[in-house]
């Protein structure tokens, strides 16, 4: 399975920009990099991916680097309903709908 | 458009019993993947059906079973429960099978073993 490396946590402002990391050095061509959200007492929920450029959604953006190798997740005005435990995924065609998340980064937005 | 429902929220059971947990996915949606997740180990997966056909597996022990029906619902099983399988078991469906499909949530359903 494609593994990624988050920080365990991060701790930002609101309505700040949050930039969260994620490092992916054993990435291929053909793998997506889907970011999911865990709000508490919840199950996750899709947040934004990308293959090569960068992806702009209502939730986020995504910018992803010209080697592939890193990403980085941008909410662009943070709330307090965005804290969360932010997963970064690969995920390949061959057993493409299972989802192997990591630790994810936990965020916490101060008000 | 009614999101993913597993019933039931939450389940108490002793070491020994078996335990059926349902899930039915979003109207027109034909994928279905279940989750396992607990404190020490995060999410972990479990299985994926797709049309009826389990297209892949995660790394657990036989005990944990699963199906889906022609309506795209679908149940797990756990037979011989152990304490460590007090876990929240969460479903996941999509439309497809596809590499760009986002994978709708349910809440889950916490079980306990005692």
């Amino acid at each position: 399975d494609a593994k990624t490396t988050q920080p365990n946590s991060m701790e930002s402002n609101e309505e700040e920009p949050v930039h969260l990391p994620c490092n992916h050095s054993t990435i291929s061509g053909t793998d997506y990099i889907h970011w999911y959200r865990q709000l508490p007492s919840q199950g996750p929920e899709y947040v934004i991916h990308g293959l090569t450029s960068n992806v702009n959604n209502r939730m986020a953006s995504l910018a992803i680097a010209e080697d592939r190798k890193s990403s980085t997740l941008i909410l662009h005005r943070a709330t307090l309903r965005d804290a969360a435990v932010y997963y970064c995924i690969l995920r390949r065609v061959q057993g493409a709908q299972k989802l192997v998340f990591g630790q994810g980064t936990r965020l916490t937005i101060n008000p | 458009k009614a999101g993913v429902t597993q019933t039931p929220r939450y389940l108490i059971k002793t070491r020994g019993q078996q335990v059926t947990l349902s899930c039915s996915p979003i109207s027109g949606h034909r994928s279905v993947s279940w989750y396992q997740q607990t404190p020490g180990q995060g999410l972990q997966f479990l299985f994926e059906y797709f049309s009826e056909t389990q297209r892949n597996k995660g790394n657990f022990p036989g005990r944990f079973s699963g199906r889906q029906f022609s309506n795209s619902r679908s149940e797990m099983n756990v037979s011989t429960l152990e304490l460590g399988d007090s876990a929240l078991y969460l479903c996941a469906s999509s439309p497809q099978a596809d590499i760009t499909d986002t994978q709708y949530f349910g809440p889950g359903t916490r079980l306990t073993v005692l």
